[in-house]
């Protein structure tokens, strides 16, 4: 199995600020990488497809780049909204694998 | 729009097989763009993939509950379907069923709301 690894596990920020998340795969896994929000109580939500294709709806300050083993989620002013768990998970093979989550947290 | 909706018991009791549905509406599970996935998520923990269908009949399962997993899809009914089997507390979860978008998003573009399964006599 490919392990997806995330890091920070918590970030604190505040409005407005840059937020970056790094997740790094134990093998290649190409651009087969997407990223997902999850706020408490409800479904993740589909941000970045592809390492770096933003998903339809989705804000322009989240931005994805990487490919092979190291990528990276940029939140690039965060808002009041933003305040949640993100998740990386990796499509190039099965079984599909995510990163244990980021929470992104108030300061 | 697409909706994902989940069903089934909350409860199921150790040893038992736990059984769930998603119903789709709005759009045909019966596309080749799409497989479709269960996920699930122990409380105050990550995400886990179970396994994934395909309209056709297809299965793919995580190994670490290959023994246990089958999903099965009803394109009649635009239905899919999870059964795990000897469950254990340790499969207490809220369950989500999914669709995954083929090339070029694949990714779990839509999902459904979650339903909370918890194994407990």
């Amino acid at each position: 199995d490919i392990q997806m690894t995330q890091s920070p596990s918590s970030v604190s920020a505040s409005v407005g600020d840059r937020v970056t998340i790094t997740c790094r795969a134990s093998q290649g896994i190409s651009s087969w990488l997407a990223w997902y929000q999850q706020k408490p109580g409800k479904a993740p939500k589909l941000l970045i497809y592809a390492a770096s294709s933003l998903q339809s709806g989705v804000p322009s300050r989240f931005s994805g780049s990487g490919s092979g083993t190291d990528f990276t989620l940029t939140i690039s002013s965060l808002q009041p909204e933003d305040f949640a768990t993100y998740y990386c998970q990796q499509a190039n093979s099965f079984p599909q694998t995510f990163g244990q989550g980021t929470k992104v947290e108030i300061k | 729009q697409l909706q994902l909706q989940e069903s089934g018991p909350g409860l199921v009791k150790p040893s038992e097989t736990l059984s769930l549905t998603c119903t789709v509406s709005g759009g045909s599970i019966s596309s080749s763009s799409y497989y479709w996935g269960w996920i699930r998520q122990p409380p105050g923990k990550g995400l886990e993939w179970i396994g994934s269908i395909y309209y056709s009949g297809s299965t793919y399962y995580n190994p670490s509950l290959k023994s246990r997993v089958t999903i099965s899809v009803d394109t009649s009914k635009n239905q899919f379907s999870l059964k795990l089997s000897s469950v254990t507390a340790a499969d207490t979860a809220v369950y989500y069923c999914a669709r995954f978008a083929r090339s070029p998003t694949d990714a779990f573009d839509i999902w459904g709301q979650g339903t909370m399964v918890t194994v407990s006599s």
